[in-house]
């Protein structure tokens, strides 16, 4: 049971264009969603957060989006840049057991010159 | 801030062989511990996590086991390791309550 779901395993985008990636999940418990980037043969590093309470959450080049209602978030990168080509993890986790992410399948983004 | 420094990077092992990955943290006391592995089109999924020494919970049955035999050390182990055991393993730690985690570099795995 794939409580939350990354549909897009790939993703290709123009440097100085906008990327979207997107996440849904399934489970209503969850409260706070986490976005990571990974490199290949590397720890994913943690890039943005976003709490329950807000619809959307800005860091830089970096936005995400929350609909609770349609159990929806999306990231957005503007401008990307090919140094953000990595696969993305969005992350869920719900109630009192921080720390126990659940994770998506992860999209690759490349981004090209 | 946080560090999680985790070992071996590569591993190479036979069917039937024993597994110990070791992951030591720094930079924190008391943090929870996670080991989770990377398979492909299924993400990260947690296998066990740690809320202090000698505390592990399990999230899927398996082959693996895991310790913590102080505060800032996480292994992960098996007596004998299966083919299915190979994939890439990360441990994590967290200190806060925003659910934010902070990985290792990753140890890859490859049973033959």
């Amino acid at each position: 049971d794939q409580q939350v779901k990354q549909n897009s395993p790939s993703l290709s985008v123009q440097e100085g264009r906008i990327s979207i990636l997107n996440c849904d999940y399934t489970n209503s418990m969850f409260d706070y969603f986490l976005w990571y980037k990974k490199y290949p043969a590397e720890g994913p590093t943690f890039l943005i957060s976003i709490s329950s309470i807000k619809d959307k959450n800005e860091d830089g080049r970096f936005t995400v989006f929350l609909n609770k209602s349609a159990k929806h978030l999306s990231l957005h990168i503007v401008p990307s840049q090919p140094g953000d080509s990595a696969v993305y993890f969005c992350a869920a986790t719900g109630g009192t057991s921080y720390g126990k992410l659940t994770f998506g399948q992860g999209t690759i983004l490349t981004v090209h010159p | 801030s946080q560090t999680i420094h985790q070992w071996p990077a590569t591993l190479v092992q036979p069917v039937g062989s024993p597994l110990s990955l070791e992951c030591t943290v720094e930079g924190t006391s008391n943090p929870n511990l996670y080991w989770y592995r990377q398979a492909a089109g299924r993400g990260l999924q947690l296998l066990f996590y740690s809320v202090g020494i000698g505390q592990i919970s399990s999230e899927v049955p398996q082959n693996l086991s895991a310790s913590r035999p102080q505060d800032r050390q996480f292994i992960l182990s098996s007596k004998k390791l299966l083919l299915s055991d190979s994939g890439f393993y990360l441990c994590a730690g967290a200190q806060s309550n925003t659910g934010e985690l902070f990985f290792g570099e990753g140890s890859r795995l490859t049973v033959l």
